[in-house]
């Protein structure tokens, strides 16, 4: 079975720091991978994806993922947090079923204080 | 701009209730999706639909249906609406392939009361 797993409810960082946000996957198959970000009260608003190719993929807002395939990894990164990245992401898989749908993790609640 | 919009941003409604959410895109997305989202259990899906009338149960289904009479629109029902239907509702549209992401409305808040 497809599944994603966010081993963390919440991350805490400074203003400045470098953040990290943690996701690992479970799929057959080549992964598709995927993060969103979640504002409050809002809908999820795609950041990147990775499908083949670099293992470094970069995304809106200065946000970055590192995709590790012996590790089943696709921790989601940022070299400088701003107050303004305080959200809630949420790390997907793509899995077919017939048709494609999305599989989340349960989302990670970033804090940052400035 | 890829648009999905939901119906409505808040509603409250009474134990009971027949209730309606309606989800429309506008870039003839053949894939559509509800998804209810509660805290500490990210987004759950219930529905989705990969064509025009057809609809397949997502993880939890019960107590919902769902009906995809055209391609741009995709409504969720609640029968009888109960309190543990209280949530947030995420409506959700993709292309038919598996490297694409998925477009997401700004999501009803449901209160049953």
């Amino acid at each position: 079975a497809q599944s994603v797993a966010q081993p963390e409810d919440q991350v805490n960082v400074a203003e400045g720091n470098p953040l990290t946000v943690k996701c690992t996957y479970s799929v057959s198959g080549n992964p598709y991978l995927f993060w969103y970000v979640q504002y409050p009260n809002r809908g999820l608003q795609f950041l990147l994806k990775y499908i083949t190719g670099d293992n470094l993929v970069k995304g809106s807002y200065g946000f970055e993922a590192e995709f590790n395939k012996s590790q089943t990894s696709f921790h989601l990164k940022k070299p400088s947090a701003l107050v303004s990245d305080s959200a809630l992401y949420f790390c997907a898989v793509r899995a077919y079923t017939g048709g494609f749908k999305t599989i989340f993790g349960a989302g990670t609640r970033l804090f940052v204080k400035a | 701009d890829v648009k999905v919009t939901q119906s409505s941003r808040y509603l409250v409604k009474r134990t009971g209730e027949k209730v309606f959410l309606e989800c429309v895109q506008d870039m003839d997305h053949e894939n559509m999706f509800w998804y209810r989202q509660d805290p500490g259990l990210g987004l759950r899906l219930i529905y989705f639909s990969y064509d025009v009338k057809m609809k397949e149960k997502g993880d939890i289904p019960e107590g919902y249906s769902v009906s995809r009479e055209k391609k741009e629109r995709f409504s969720l029902i609640l029968e009888s609406a109960s309190t543990n239907q209280t949530s947030m509702y995420l409506c959700a549209s993709s292309p038919d392939s598996r490297n694409t992401e998925a477009f997401f409305g700004q999501g009803t808040r449901l209160t049953v009361v």
